[in-house]
């Protein structure tokens, strides 16, 4: 079946610009997840869904960065006034919940100039 | 804080030569352990889950296990298509027990 899919694959913006992320989950997947993860780390949580509601968003970084989940599949994250320290790959995970094990996109590869 | 740390950063070796990763982790509460791979410009692909010291999955080449303070991956006899960033991650019962805490990882390549 289709896994997790993240467009665009690749962003590049200016400082200081709106972007928008999108995630779609694996079909019947409840908990959605995003990470960010910069080159040669590890990806670091910013925030997780189950159903339409953020049930964890203690990974935002700050208040330019929201998440939204409108029906309870497809989510976008959303940064506002972009910085160049917002350069990273943004990566979307869904899982069934619980600890079942958690499914990753191949990420959105976002550059700021 | 949940902490993990993986070692080697980086491992190379001849095709067929095993070897282990290391994952040590700091957390008041295990729910689950990962193990993921990760090759260069894609997302992370699931391998195993742990849940408690003893246990040990396999999946062809490849074996994990853990302890109370760590984790252990096993690749026996690698071939150079095992050439990836193998990352573990743990989640916590204390915080919110969804969220995964991940490691640098380790970058092994196999050389034919």
């Amino acid at each position: 079946g289709a896994g997790v899919s993240q467009t665009p694959s690749n962003k590049v913006t200016e400082k200081g610009k709106y972007v928008e992320l999108r995630c779609d989950p694996i079909s019947g997947h409840t908990a959605l997840y995003w990470y960010r993860q910069s080159l040669g780390q590890g990806p670091e949580f910013l925030i997780y869904f189950q159903g339409t509601g953020a049930a964890d968003d203690s990974g935002l970084p700050n208040d330019r960065f929201f998440a939204v989940r409108p029906e309870g599949s497809v989510s976008t994250l959303k940064i506002q006034r972009t910085e160049r320290g917002d350069s990273a790959v943004y990566l979307c995970a869904s899982s069934p919940g619980g600890d079942q094990p958690q499914h990753f996109g191949d990420g959105t590869r976002l550059s700021i100039l | 804080e949940d902490q993990v740390t993986q070692s080697p950063e980086a491992l190379r070796l001849q095709e067929g030569e095993s070897s282990s990763l290391n994952c040590s982790y700091t957390v008041s509460g295990l729910r689950g352990l990962f193990w993921y791979r990760q090759d260069p410009g894609k997302g992370p692909e699931f391998l195993f889950t742990l849940y408690s010291a003893g246990e040990e999955k396999e999946k062809e080449r490849l074996k994990a296990t853990l302890t109370k303070k760590e984790s252990f991956l096993h690749i026996t006899a690698p071939k150079p298509e095992d050439s990836a960033t193998y990352l573990c991650a743990v989640q916590a019962t204390d915080t919110g027990f969804q969220k995964l805490v991940f490691g640098t990882g380790t970058r092994l390549l196999v050389s034919p």
